[in-house]
């Protein structure tokens, strides 16, 4: 059974990069397709963008400009990086391992990432 | 691209059943039979309820069931029990450009 878990800072001050960093465990990265999603504090979710264990990837138009996804098969990990971060990135960001089309079948615990100075 | 349009609440009694809309447009719910539902407990992470419209992952009880017709799409639980008290998602794809729209959630509440 595959397992995901986020991990990095819980806070970040604005203008800088968000970094997360998510460890599959119990399978290997090297199928399927992987997402990062976010879900602000008692709002709904947003989809961040996903990358494949080749490298290809896709991101949400909206945060296109700011958000890069990368994957690293001999860790196990894909990572997000979110630049220039504001309040309204504040939101908690889950890791998620997507089972076809569009369905974010597996998904991480979830981490808090808060935006202030 | 919006998000897909869900009713903020929805209420039953146990043993009853519930059905809960998302509403989206040509381009997304419309196109694609790639409607999932997730559901989501206070502090916890989402859980995967429905894919392909209709399509059960192995262990979600049969008293969910979900359908489209054109743009809307609905999941339904039947006999209502007190711990399918949470939040419930849709989702759909939305083609290549905005790969993955959900709805903005609909708060479940068992009386």
């Amino acid at each position: 059974q595959v397992q995901l878990q986020e991990s990095g800072p819980g806070l970040v001050k604005p203008s800088e990069t968000l970094s997360l960093t998510c460890t599959v465990s119990g399978g290997s990265i090297g199928t399927y397709y992987w997402s990062w999603i976010r879900q602000p504090p008692g709002k709904g979710l947003e989809w961040i963008g996903y990358i494949h264990y080749s490298g290809s990837s896709n991101y949400n138009p909206s945060l296109k400009s700011r958000v890069t996804i990368s994957v690293d098969t001999s860790k196990n990990q894909f990572s997000l990086k979110l630049s220039s971060v504001t309040a309204a990135d504040t939101a908690t960001y889950y890791c998620a391992k997507m089972a076809g089309a569009a369905v974010a079948g597996t998904w991480g615990q979830g981490t808090l990432v808060t935006v202030s100075s | 691209q919006s998000a897909l349009t869900q009713p903020p609440s929805a209420s039953g009694s146990p043993g009853q059943s519930v059905t809960i809309s998302c509403t989206g447009t040509s381009t997304d719910i419309g196109s694609y039979n790639y409607v999932s539902w997730y559901q989501q407990h206070p502090g916890k992470a989402p859980k995967l309820l429905i894919y392909e419209v209709s399509k059960r992952p192995s262990g979600v009880p049969d008293r969910f069931s979900g359908y489209k017709s054109g743009n809307t799409a609905s999941l339904t639980v039947s006999g209502l029990q007190a711990e399918d008290e949470a939040d419930y998602y849709c989702s759909s794809h939305a083609g290549s450009n905005n790969y993955l729209l959900f709805g903005g959630g609909t708060r479940l509440t068992v009386l």
